[in-house]
């Protein structure tokens, strides 16, 4: 089966960096995705780590070690709209189904 | 582009009651649909994967009497809440896959919050 790890609450400051970890256990590893999700609404993919190493996105970045079956995702300069859910998620099987971690709550402060 | 819409956003309904959720893919076609559902404060759970002409794919646990999945073009996929009860009440949620080169991108939909009473 599929089960990943990330924190349930990060607190951080405007302009602040912050880091999200999610460790996974998987079988068939098909890619690292990450996924933001304001409250009531969809999630909305933000990166995606097929390969290790380091992807970059403006102000977001994912950075994937396969044989550590661990992953981050880094925000700069954080924002308060940055106040959110994050999931990340790992693909499996031959239609690449998301199995996604419990969420992490980003509260940004002023 | 890759924008993924559905039908209702909302809904109420009576316990007993049958209720159908539309999740389209606006700008592309996709092959492979999903269903998810997502209890407040809780992490999506997969229910389900829509290929289109053939039949879904359920997850453990899943009912696919209760969740009836039907996938009949590649742009459309739905989802029947059979007889509805009060625990069905949650936020259904479809994504809809795209492949670009050998990145294949999970779209969600903006989402179905189901009320039954």
């Amino acid at each position: 089966g599929q089960s990943l790890e990330q924190p349930s609450e990060v607190t951080a400051v405007e302009g602040a960096i912050v880091q999200i970890n999610c460790t996974y256990q998987t079988s068939g590893f098909y890619g690292l995705s990450w996924y933001q999700q304001h409250d009531g609404g969809a999630p909305t993919f933000l990166s995606y780590n097929g390969l290790d190493g380091l992807e970059e996105t403006g102000r977001f970045s994912s950075f994937l070690s396969r044989s550590d079956s661990y992953g981050y995702l880094l925000l700069q300069e954080l924002q308060m709209k940055d106040s959110a859910s994050y999931f990340c998620a790992v693909g499996k099987g031959s239609a690449r189904q998301l199995t996604f971690g419990s969420g992490t709550q980003l509260t940004v402060l002023p | 582009g890759a924008v993924v819409s559905q039908h209702p956003s909302w809904v109420i309904c009576k316990s007993g009651t049958s209720v159908k959720i539309e999740c389209r893919s606006l700008d592309f076609q996709a092959t492979t649909m999903f269903w998810y559902r997502q209890f407040p404060k809780q992490s999506l759970m997969l229910m389900a994967t829509s290929n289109e002409g053939s039949k879904a794919t359920y997850e453990q646990g899943v009912e696919k009497d209760k969740f009836l999945i039907n996938h009949a073009s590649l742009t459309l996929s739905t989802l029947t809440v059979t007889s509805a009860h009060p625990e069905d009440s949650s936020f259904y949620i479809c994504s809809a896959s795209l492949l670009a080169g050998a990145r294949e991108t999970q779209y969600f939909g903006p989402g179905t919050r189901l009320l039954v009473l």
